[in-house]
């Protein structure tokens, strides 16, 4: 079955340092998404992404937050300088044909900003 | 505001005791709910898409409803492996094409 997969599965960084988070969605699907859980918190919308450009961003969202599709199969999310309360997991989502579409979720990556 | 209440936070039942899972919801319009679980540190896995009210989607022991304000998740002579946090989101028609909202989720044990 197929499924979304992101790595690594756990990132520990320096406060003020580059991370990048890579996530490979299903294959045939159009639309990704980055998702964000706080320890203990909701899963927050971070991101969406179709046709190679951002459809909609969260006030989280800010400058410091980025997300690329360098190919045809990968989909990554960096954060520019982190910041402690940037610590939580990180989650990838991908739809199919329409955004209407229910999102899968791929497992997950702890960050962790020390 | 768009938001989701989902209610109890936690609940504790004794396998094969039947209960249901309240997940309420305000948004401007809905294009649809989703119901996932969640293991822990796990991401979410997705169990039922309602787009109407008075839909109901069923699989192996859980059954989800949706009415105008509310959703249920039944779940029905639940055995330990039933154990997770459950989660209602809703994606709004309007003012979010693609996001969805989640709710708290409600935290599941179910004890043999």
């Amino acid at each position: 079955e197929p499924e979304v997969t992101q790595t690594p599965s756990h990132q520990v960084t320096q406060m003020g340092q580059e991370v990048i988070l890579r996530c490979v969605p299903i294959s045939n699907h159009l639309y990704f998404y980055w998702y964000r859980q706080i320890l203990g918190q909701k899963v927050e919308f971070l991101v969406s992404f179709y046709n190679n450009e951002i459809s909609e961003k969260s006030e989280i969202f800010d400058d410091q937050f980025s997300v690329e599709r360098p190919d045809g199969s990968n989909f990554t999310l960096k954060i520019r300088s982190t910041k402690l309360e940037d610590s939580a997991m990180y989650f990838c989502a991908s739809s199919g044909t329409s955004g209407n579409n229910e999102q899968f979720f791929g497992p997950g990556t702890r960050l962790t900003v020390l | 505001e768009d938001q989701v209440t989902q209610s109890p936070e936690a609940l504790r039942l004794q396998e094969g005791e039947s209960s249901s899972l309240n997940c309420s919801y305000t948004v401007s319009g809905l294009r649809g709910l989703f119901w996932y679980r969640q293991d822990p540190g796990k991401g979410p896995e997705f169990l039922f898409t309602l787009y109407s009210a008075g839909e109901e989607k069923e699989k192996e022991r859980l059954k989800a409803t949706l009415t105008k304000k509310e959703s249920f998740l039944h779940i029905t002579a639940p055995k330990p492996e039933d154990s997770a946090t459950y989660l209602c989101a809703v994606h709004p028609l309007l003012g979010g094409y693609n996001k969805l909202i989640f709710g708290a989720g409600t935290r599941l044990a179910v004890h043999p």
